[in-house]
């Protein structure tokens, strides 16, 4: 299968703790992004990537969020000293620049207790 | 500000019925739209997309409409089908860069 992969599928973890998700994705996209969704809510920009460069980010990313893509391939999500508001899926999607059609991953529970 | 919205939290209809998914938005310049189908456990998966310059585009059973004066698109499924049931997201970009989703519609198509 060569879709969008993220690992863990789920995480759970104590407030305080730092977490990483990591995301493969579709291995001829160049362009990968990086979601937030909450219960009842839709999938909310975070941040993306054209090849290795971060080219936006949210300002819902705050200091305790970094994102790498250090090779232009997979990418990582860390959170530092998580929050229970951090509760969330971490959804991970994938693109070719000038095709606007994203391809979502399954997406990375996170519980924080 | 939710730049894209979603009013109807869920929608039920009959199989062999049409089903019509709404979606408004606030920023005019926003020039290209999409619908995304969710199932649980899944990630968003795409079907079917509209530019600004068009007011309709239709795939098989899916047609989305666009009325740009109104900053409002919908989704229509004819014949709706089970399989069908499902969170539906509609996403808008004005730069091909960042897409602002709507809440999602939770359809429940009924056999």
């Amino acid at each position: 299968d060569t879709g969008v992969s993220q690992d863990p599928r789920h995480k759970i973890t104590k407030r305080g703790q730092n977490v990483t998700f990591r995301c493969d994705p579709i291995s001829e996209h160049n362009r990968l992004y990086w979601y937030r969704q909450t219960l009842g809510q839709g999938p909310e920009f975070l941040t993306y990537f054209q090849n290795e460069a971060q080219l936006e980010k949210s300002r819902l990313l705050s200091d305790r969020f970094s994102a790498e893509r250090p090779k232009g391939s997979f990418s990582t999500l860390e959170i530092q000293r998580t929050e229970q508001g951090d509760s969330a899926m971490y959804l991970c999607a994938s693109s070719w620049t000038g095709d606007n059609e994203q391809f979502f991953g399954p997406g990375t529970r996170l519980t924080v207790l | 500000d939710q730049q894209v919205k979603q009013n109807s939290p869920s929608l039920s209809v009959q199989e062999g019925r049409i089903s019509i998914l709404n979606c408004d938005y606030t920023n005019s310049m926003f020039d290209y739209f999409l619908w995304y189908k969710k199932y649980p456990a899944e990630g968003p998966t795409f079907l079917i997309s509209i530019s600004s310059i068009k007011d309709k585009n239709e795939d098989g059973r899916f047609t989305v409409f666009l009325n740009k004066s109104a900053k409002h698109l919908s989704l229509h499924i004819v014949p709706s089908q089970p399989g069908d049931s499902a969170v539906y997201f509609c996403a808008a970009s004005a730069d091909f860069n960042k897409f602002y989703f709507g809440s999602g519609t939770k359809l429940n198509v009924k056999p």
